[in-house]
């Protein structure tokens, strides 16, 4: 079973303030690195996928980097809004044929 | 957007019990998971599936069976229910290996 570690575990940021949080995954073997945002009574959805050491995707207030040599990745959140409350996970997809392996997630709350 | 349904948002079952979760996928996608959500555990993939008739085991398939007769419906199977197999069941569709997934609604599956 692959390794893939999320940190912090959960989080509790201010309204207005930015934030990061990491994934650790296996160096070898990379084939893409996902991220996505959890909200309470929803479904997952996909924020980015990444395939690219150097990567550095961005999707409003949100971005993400890339380090497939080091395994790491961080999202980025810029002036944190209530509604970014969620939780954010990573997922991990080596070269064989197997599916996602996903973190256990950062939960993120932002405080008014 | 592509459509993920899974057939139940809860369900009780009696231990010893044959049990179908059952997911449909409206995008003619290829791919299709299954994971069990669990507290402090994450998502963890049970089995997921490449092609029609084709399946492959995940991190945690003792329990389980899959069917995919056909290509937009991908049923998960208990065999005999038991307790710790109560938890929160997520259905997944990909175009791709390691594209993008988008997850349906969750089954929310209790064991008594």
């Amino acid at each position: 079973i692959l390794n893939v570690e999320q940190s912090p575990q959960s989080l509790h940021v201010q309204e207005g303030d930015s934030t990061n949080f990491t994934c650790s995954f296996p160096s070898s073997n990379f084939y893409a690195l996902h991220w996505y945002r959890w909200e309470t009574a929803k479904s997952p959805e996909a924020l980015f996928v990444m395939t690219l050491n150097g990567d550095e995707k961005k999707k409003g207030r949100i971005s993400a980097t890339l380090n497939t040599k080091e395994g790491y990745s961080y999202l980025y959140i810029k002036g944190s809004q209530p509604e970014d409350s969620a939780t954010y996970l990573c997922a991990f997809k080596g070269g064989g044929a197997d599916g996602l392996t996903f973190g256990k997630g950062t939960h993120l709350i932002i405080q008014p | 957007d592509v459509k993920v349904t899974q057939s139940s948002r809860y369900l009780v079952k009696r231990t010893g019990e044959k049990v179908f979760l059952e997911c449909v996928q409206d995008m003619d996608h290829e791919n299709m998971f299954w994971y069990r959500q669990d507290p402090g555990l994450g998502l963890r993939l049970i089995y997921f599936s490449y092609d029609v008739k084709m399946k492959e085991k995940g991190d945690i398939p003792e329990g389980y069976s899959v069917s995919r007769e056909k290509k937009e419906r991908f049923s998960l199977i208990l065999e005999s229910a038991s307790t710790n197999q109560t938890s929160m069941y997520l259905c997944a569709a990909s175009i791709g290996r390691g594209t993008e997934a988008f997850f349906g609604q969750g089954t929310r599956l209790t064991v008594v």
